[in-house]
């Protein structure tokens, strides 16, 4: 069954570095997002995607994030200058659908650490 | 905005126990309703839905029904296994605001004891 993968599982950084979290969405979608689970806490939407611009993001997606579809496959989140406050699990999700009602599909998610 | 509240665990329940996750939301428009569910070290999968007013979600013996009048989505299953354990995340996602991602509840830690 086709799956959504993200790379790296773990990232470990200092603070203030940059960093570009990874996925490769199910083949056939259109439509992707991200978003963040902070250790114990709800997971929160940060970014939706389509036809290679935003379509969507939350208060959150300040101009520290990015998002970008460099090629065909990928599909990535980057942080310019990573803040302790963005240790976070970050989950990539995709769905296929024109329609919104259709099952976003999840990622396992990168356990980003700043130190 | 749109918010979701579940009841906070951790919730623990012997094996064969019937279960019961409260989720309520607040919505404009026609939202959908999805119930998430997170094993240990996983990422999200979707374990049930419903996009319209009276459906019925169900899945793997879990079951919810979208009930308009009461703003729920609670879910059940009738005899829970200790492969149960896991964090639930009830969601909605609101097409008819305008929305597209997925908000979520804070997550229910479920805990099957043998």
């Amino acid at each position: 069954e086709p799956e959504v993968t993200q790379t790296p599982s773990h990232q470990v950084t200092q603070m203030g570095q940059e960093v570009i979290l990874r996925c490769v969405p199910i083949s056939n979608h259109l439509y992707f997002y991200w978003y963040r689970q902070i250790l114990g806490q709800k997971v929160e939407f940060l970014v939706s995607f389509y036809n290679n611009e935003i379509s969507e993001k939350s208060e959150i997606f300040d101009d520290q994030f990015s998002v970008e579809r460099p090629d065909g496959s990928n599909f990535t989140l980057k942080i310019r200058s990573t803040k302790l406050e963005d240790s976070a699990m970050y989950f990539c999700a995709s769905r296929s659908e024109l329609n919104p009602r259709s099952t976003q599909y999840f990622g396992p998610g990168t356990r980003l650490t700043v130190l | 905005g749109d918010s979701v509240t579940q009841m906070e665990g951790p919730v623990t329940l012997s094996e064969e126990a019937f279960l019961t996750i409260n989720c309520t939301y607040t919505a404009t428009g026609y939202p959908s309703l999805f119930w998430y569910v997170q094993y240990p070290g996983e990422g999200l999968q979707l374990l049930l839905k419903a996009t319209k007013a009276d459906d019925k979600g169900s899945n793997k013996g879990f079951e919810a029904t979208y009930r308009k009048e009461t703003t729920s989505f609670h879910l059940e299953k009738g005899s829970v296994q200790v492969s149960d354990s896991a964090v639930y995340f009830c969601a909605l996602t609101n097409s008819g605001g305008g929305a597209d991602g997925l908000t979520f509840g804070k997550g229910t830690h479920l805990i099957i004891q043998p």
